[in-house]
């Protein structure tokens, strides 16, 4: 597609329950992030794919963050047993070789009650 | 430990003046810096970017100065526009583990222009 397209653009889930965030890259683009922002905070780096490389998940808060990139393209992140403090917006990006513009889509932003 | 630092959340701005937006990192490995706008229920996009190489980037309003030995870079908007009214963000890649294509972000400064 033109650019990088997230769904759902909201969220509202309960306490508890789980949740899945979709991101669909820029075509062609091999690297694919997932930032997501706090109230008040900036873009705290959650998880990196590039290519068929082990992905890096460094920065997911806890075990009930996981994301998987399914053929190289779409990828999911997956919050199981939703907490309020995961309440955020999640920033999906995809960057392809040698452009140093990552491209972000406007988010999902999820809310949990 | 917060590697990207943009100590001030806020600043206002006359139209048609400039706008001077800060940054400042603590990684030396740091080897690109790039700044993004972002406007209310939307993603970031790109603005302009400098190499750690350089010290000065420009393109058309905007210049981006890098000062290494400061570990400080700096973004200039002039003239200063309203739509130029948004949360810039300041971005670095590189760091522990050099090649990688991570961006480490700041928190992030709301410029407002003032018409």
């Amino acid at each position: 597609g033109a650019g990088v397209s997230q769904s759902p653009s909201n969220k509202v889930t309960e306490k508890g329950k789980d949740v899945e965030l979709r991101c669909d890259p820029i075509s062609g683009h091999t690297a694919l992030y997932w930032y997501r922002q706090s109230l008040g905070q900036g873009l705290e780096f959650l998880i990196y794919f590039q290519g068929n490389s082990a992905p890096d998940k460094s920065g997911l808060p806890s075990d009930r963050f996981s994301a998987e990139r399914t053929g190289g393209s779409v990828s999911t992140l997956t919050i199981q047993r939703t907490q309020q403090e995961d309440s955020a917006v999640y920033l999906c990006a995809s960057k392809g070789p040698g452009n140093y513009g990552y491209t972000f889509g406007s988010g999902t932003r999820l809310t949990v009650v | 430990d917060q590697q990207v630092k943009q100590n001030s959340p806020s600043l206002s701005v006359q139209e048609g003046r400039i706008s001077i937006l800060n940054c400042d990192y603590t990684n030396s490995m740091f080897d690109y810096f790039l700044w993004y706008k972002k406007y209310p229920a939307e993603g970031p996009t790109f603005l302009i970017s400098i190499s750690s190489i350089k010290d000065k980037n420009e393109d058309g309003r905007f210049t981006v100065f890098l000062n290494k030995s400061a570990k400080h870079l700096s973004l200039h908007i002039v003239p200063s526009q309203p739509g130029d009214s948004a949360v810039y963000f300041c971005a670095a890649k590189g760091g522990s583990n050099f090649g990688n294509e991570k961006l480490t972000f700041g928190t992030g400064t709301r410029l407002t222009i003032i018409p």
